[in-house]
């Protein structure tokens, strides 16, 4: 079983839907929880963080997170062309742990 | 405040030659992290430096090796290179060592090894 589980997609959404992103991870005592976004051909950029359950909202974008259930989401409001990417979760562990990966979810959107 | 930034963009080397990678952090960022990207396996992590230590590391072999100094910037080396050794080697900062560690990534290094 993988650390960090994500599905590969392509996930395909029309313009102006919801996008929802999901990843599952293994290790239980996993304290921080990020979402990153790479363009293609470009380095991952950091979208959002979470280390408490529940959601947190930054503008068009709602990371949740489930520990009991070893689950973190990220929802795209009125998903956009240009939010077309693939969208990498990462965990860290407890204390000094290193971050680890899932290997992404492509996400398209089309007009 | 400047973002993180690696030099070199792209390199060129051929089997059995040995590289080096720099890496400069985020001003006032004291940790950093290497990874390997690469299509089909996807974001390893290589290692992971605070305080000119290496805290954390992954499962590579010892032909990678890396470095920190005081003021924190970062070298990752690789020894006798290999064709699967080609891939987009990112390095990220984060302002301490262990959670939460929030990383800022690079704009990485292309390596092609012929």
């Amino acid at each position: 079983q993988k650390e960090v589980e994500q599905n590969s997609g392509p996930l395909s959404v029309p313009e102006g839907a919801i996008a929802s992103l999901n990843c599952t991870y293994s290790d239980r005592g996993s304290q921080s929880f990020f979402w990153y976004r790479q363009y293609s051909g470009k380095s991952p950029e950091l979208i959002m963080f979470i280390y408490s359950n529940g959601d947190k909202e930054d503008g068009r974008f709602t990371a949740q997170l489930n520990k009991a259930s070893q689950y973190v989401s990220l929802l795209i409001r009125d998903s956009q062309p240009s939010d077309s990417a693939t969208y990498l979760c990462a965990v860290r562990g407890g204390g000094y742990n290193k971050l680890i990966f899932g290997a992404g979810t492509r996400l398209a959107v089309h007009p | 405040k400047a973002g993180v930034t690696q030099t070199p963009r792209y390199l060129i080397k051929t089997r059995g030659q040995q590289v080096t990678l720099s890496c400069s952090p985020i001003s006032g960022h004291r940790s950093v992290s290497w990874y390997q990207q690469t299509p089909g396996q996807g974001l390893q992590f290589l290692f992971e430096y605070f305080s000119e230590t290496q805290r954390n590391k992954g499962n590579f072999p010892g032909r990678f090796s890396g470095r920190q100094f005081s003021n924190s910037r970062s070298e990752m080396n690789v020894s006798t290179l290999e064709l699967g050794d080609s891939a987009l080697y990112l390095c990220a900062s984060s302002l301490n060592f262990g959670a939460p560690g929030e990383q800022f990534f690079g704009p990485g290094t292309r390596l092609t090894v012929l």
